[in-house]
């Protein structure tokens, strides 16, 4: 699977718009973007995927570069409880063969 | 309800000895996956299994082994031949070729 890169942190405000990048310069054409985010000390919980269109669903929203190689989950609106690990992960399987998932980005939200 | 339970949630061994780490879904899924997490990374992919009594190597199997006698079960052993086996050992599922995987609570595995 293709590599992606995220910064390691990143802290925002409660009830404000948060905005995670992740570049994927080597994204081949079948690859899906998908985003999964972890609370400490549970397991990782699907947040959104998406091909070449953006996408929005409950928990957030993804934009993706026209050329692919960036995408960012846009969390609307930040709560407390949006703090978290946040991975974003590359797959052209579906997923089926196993997911890889990097260090991903950790998302601090002061009250 | 339906989700996919992981027991026991903490775990500890004496160096040496085997363990099998239980994972058991209930949502009818045929995919099932077993990842290993250490402090602070991302999680690697143990073994795989997409379809009953077949399962497949992933990134880190050395050490490792499991069995798929039945789609809602998908038991990890960690065998003595796993060199460093402190870890969170988390199982996941999904329906084959759909996206999301579901994740269970994970076991925290301590070897002492």
């Amino acid at each position: 699977d293709a590599k992606t890169t995220q910064p390691n942190s990143m802290e925002s405000n409660e009830e404000e718009p948060v905005h995670l990048p992740c570049n994927h310069s080597t994204i081949s054409g079948t690859d899906y973007i998908h985003w999964y985010r972890q609370l400490p000390s549970q397991g990782p919980e699907y947040v959104i995927h998406g091909l070449t269109s953006n996408v929005n669903n409950r928990m957030a929203s993804l934009a993706i570069a026209e050329d692919r190689k960036s995408s960012t989950l846009i969390l609307h609106r930040a709560t407390l409880r949006d703090a978290a690990v946040y991975y974003c992960i590359l797959n052209s399987g579906g997923g089926a063969d196993g997911l890889t998932f990097g260090k991903g980005t950790h998302l601090i939200i002061q009250p | 309800d339906g989700g996919i339970t992981q027991s026991p949630k903490y775990l500890f061994r004496k160096e040496g000895q085997n363990v099998t780490l239980s994972c058991e879904q209930n949502l009818n899924h045929d995919a099932m996956y077993w990842y290993r997490q250490d402090p602070g990374q991302g999680l690697r992919l143990i073994y795989y299994s997409q379809i009953v009594n077949d399962f497949q190597k992933g990134d880190i199997a050395e050490g490792y082994s499991v069995s798929r006698e039945k789609k809602e079960s998908f038991p990890l052993t960690v065998t003595s031949a796993q060199k460093n086996p402190t870890a969170f050992y988390l199982c996941a599922s999904s329906i084959i070729w759909e996206v999301e995987q579901f994740f269970g609570p994970g076991t925290r595995l301590t070897v002492l």
